[in-house]
């Protein structure tokens, strides 16, 4: 079945520094990638969208300059959260999706990131 | 945009009972709904899903019902078993290439 790889699963950084997290689809291709954020004990909450060689969109409220996603190739997508501060300290989950269709979603196992 | 919401958010059963999930949805248009099953610090894994076309699915002791003209759809449990404890979240989406919004989760305890 399909496959996205995700690393790190966990991240401890200092305040201030920025952290790249990536996820892989093994095998199959990742035309939208979509990228979660979970605090503990809450839901699943949508960053932003992004498809491969274009621009990601960002929902209301995340800094699309502080969190910077790219989707260069259908296999790899990326987010880095730069200048970390510990409110940023979260589970970060990705989920591909393939062609155009909504079957299925495919999830990353997920960054838990500690900034101390 | 969008608005999922899920009761109860917590719930708690005898092992052997029935547990019982609802959702509700704001967009109209949406037409694929998926519930996700998720341990703590893990991803979130597909239990079961419909799609509008269809009112019931069902597999092994998980069903799932679809009221497109109520907008809102539940998850049924039968003979719960401790391993069915974690947390259950709803989702819908609309369109390809459209995101997945999930309910707010339900915490689920089933007691031996």
């Amino acid at each position: 079945g399909a496959v996205v790889s995700q690393h790190p699963s966990w991240v401890i950084c200092k305040s201030g520094t920025s952290v790249k997290i990536e996820c892989r689809s093994l095998d199959f291709q990742a035309t939208t990638m979509f990228w979660y954020r979970q605090f503990p004990k809450q839901s699943l909450m949508l960053m932003a969208t992004s498809n491969e060689g274009s621009k990601a969109t960002y929902e209301q409220g995340v800094e699309k300059d502080k969190f910077l996603i790219n989707h260069a190739s259908l296999t790899l997508s990326t987010l880095t959260v730069t200048s970390a501060h510990p409110e940023d300290s979260s589970f970060y989950i990705c989920s591909a999706q393939r062609g155009l269709s909504n079957y299925g979603y495919t999830f990353g196992s997920g960054t838990r990131l500690t900034v101390v | 945009g969008e608005n999922v919401e899920q009761h109860p958010s917590t719930l708690s059963v005898q092992e052997g009972d029935s547990a019982v999930i609802k959702c509700t949805y704001s967009d109209s248009a949406s037409n694929y709904f998926p519930w996700y099953k998720q341990e703590l610090g893990k991803r979130p894994q597909l239990i079961i899903d419909i799609r509008s076309n269809v009112g019931e699915k069902k597999d092994q002791r998980i069903a799932v019902t679809l009221n497109k003209t109520a907008k809102h759809f539940s998850l049924h449990i039968t003979e719960t078993q401790p391993e069915d404890s974690a947390v259950y979240f709803c989702a819908a989406s609309k369109a390809a290439g459209n995101k997945l919004t999930f309910g707010g989760g339900t915490r689920v305890l089933v007691k031996p």
